[in-house]
């Protein structure tokens, strides 16, 4: 079973920031947050991971509590290609599996 | 550099059919994978290759078999086709168990 919860669906204008939030209360000292999203049925694309610090790169931002126990995805201007479902897996760096969970399908809006 | 590709990209197989799913990467990765979509749900592992020589089970593994051909390539094969793997299918790799996985475009598979 998925480690992570997250809501079925969001909207969002296009032009603003997406916040897609994540749930893992269960994860482990060593475990990484990463996301991912799937465009129409398209093999999954890779956006961005963290162990406990923020991090940023050309696609996103994550944002991960001090805890540990959520993170939140922030996609800072999103246009209608941003349309996806987005999913947040925690992986143990020891393991080569990732287990997907049904995701957030984001719905970008014009 | 393709990435990740895979054949065929659509099929359709009567039940007790068999077939190959092929998957090739040109990232020089060491590790490769086998994932299922069904409508609406998340990928499940099927099988994965560490490395060249050596493949595991995941988590369905159950009514497929997979080769590793040599560092490239990944193929997945389904002996005798049943409706229950009717699923899209997706390919991918890593440089090593810890890494990003780069996932290829997808199978689709209908078996009626």
């Amino acid at each position: 079973d998925a480690k992570t919860t997250q809501p079925p669906s969001m909207d969002c204008a296009e032009g603003r920031a997406a916040n897609l939030p994540c749930n893992h209360s269960t994860i482990s000292g060593n475990e990484y947050v990463y996301w991912y999203r799937q465009i129409h049925s398209q093999g999954p694309q890779y956006i961005i991971h963290g162990l406990k610090n923020n991090e940023t790169n050309e696609m996103a931002s994550l944002i991960i509590t001090e805890d540990r126990k959520s993170s939140t995805l922030i996609l800072p201007h999103a246009t209608l290609r941003d349309t996806a479902v987005y999913y947040c897996i925690v992986k143990d760096p020891g393991t080569y599996k990732y287990i997907f969970g049904t995701g957030t399908r984001l719905k970008v809006l014009a | 550099n393709a990435g990740v590709t895979q054949t065929p990209k659509f099929q359709v197989l009567k039940t007790g059919q068999s077939m190959t799913l092929q998957c090739a990467q040109d990232m020089n990765h060491n590790s490769m994978y086998w994932y299922r979509q069904d409508p609406g749900m998340g990928l499940r592992l099927i099988y994965y290759s560490a490395s060249e020589g050596t493949t595991d089970k995941g988590e369905v593994p159950n009514g497929y078999n997979v080769s590793r051909l040599n560092k490239r390539e990944f193929s997945l094969r389904l002996e005798s086709a049943a409706p229950s793997q009717t699923s899209v299918y997706f390919c991918a790799s890593s440089e090593a168990r810890a890494d990003t996985q780069y996932f290829g475009p997808g199978t689709r598979l209908t078996v009626l």
